[in-house]
């Protein structure tokens, strides 16, 4: 089955500096790449996402980048705030005809932003 | 705009008790998928299920467990003769339907003593 892999897990940034996530997933078939952040004790909030047909994606101070070849794919988040502080996850899933639940998810990276 | 409503956010059962776990999906969705979440780790796929039909369970323990979603009504995801392993975080996504985002539900906090 698919399996992803996130690093770092933990990222300490100061506020107003760049902050980047990256996953790597092991089933070339996988073409949804969404991702996740989450607050302590909240569900996870769908903040950002990108298909397989596109390289890069932004909204915002966020973006994410998919390399195909590597099986890789990142979060960027620029000009971070104390707000951004959270548990981010990335996650990839497969389908055909355009259907993608299960979700793979990382373990999740737990980002602290620094007044 | 109501998003995915879980119920009950909080709930703790003895050894051997039975839990429910309730998940009502954002309006005009019609399919829900269920994530178990354990500490320090990332959420893993349970089950998804459409209106009366469990469409993939490939992710739920084979004894105890069990996920309906009925015409009428919430999904319920049930586990039997709760165990300590069972403690975990379980979240509920709905979509409005194959090739959509996924958005989760608050969470339903199992704690077995």
């Amino acid at each position: 089955g698919e399996n992803v892999e996130q690093h770092p897990s933990t990222l300490s940034v100061q506020e107003g500096d760049s902050a980047v996530i990256k996953c790597t997933y092991s089933d070339s078939a996988s073409n949804y790449f969404p991702w996740y952040k989450q607050e302590l004790g909240k569900g996870p909030q769908l903040i950002i996402d990108i298909r397989s047909n596109v390289g890069e994606k932004k909204d915002q101070r966020i973006a994410v980048t998919l390399n195909k070849t590597a099986k890789h794919f990142s979060l960027h988040i620029t000009e971070t705030q104390p707000e951004d502080s959270a548990v981010y996850f990335c996650a990839a899933s497969k389908g055909s005809g355009g259907s993608n639940y299960k979700l793979t998810f990382g373990k999740g990276t737990l980002l602290t932003v620094n007044p | 705009n109501a998003g995915v409503m879980q119920n009950p956010r909080h709930l703790v059962r003895r050894r051997g008790q039975e839990a429910r776990l309730r998940c009502s999906p954002m309006k005009g969705h019609s399919h829900v998928y269920w994530y178990r979440q354990l500490p320090e780790e990332g959420l893993k796929f349970m089950v998804y299920l459409q209106k009366e039909n469990i469409i993939d369970e490939s992710g739920m323990p084979k004894e105890r467990f069990s996920a309906e979603f009925p015409k009428e009504g919430p999904s319920i995801l049930r586990i039997q003769q709760v165990v300590r392993g069972d403690s975990a975080a379980y979240f509920c996504a709905s979509s409005g339907g194959l090739g959509n985002e996924q958005y989760f539900g608050p969470g339903t906090r199992l704690t077995v003593t």
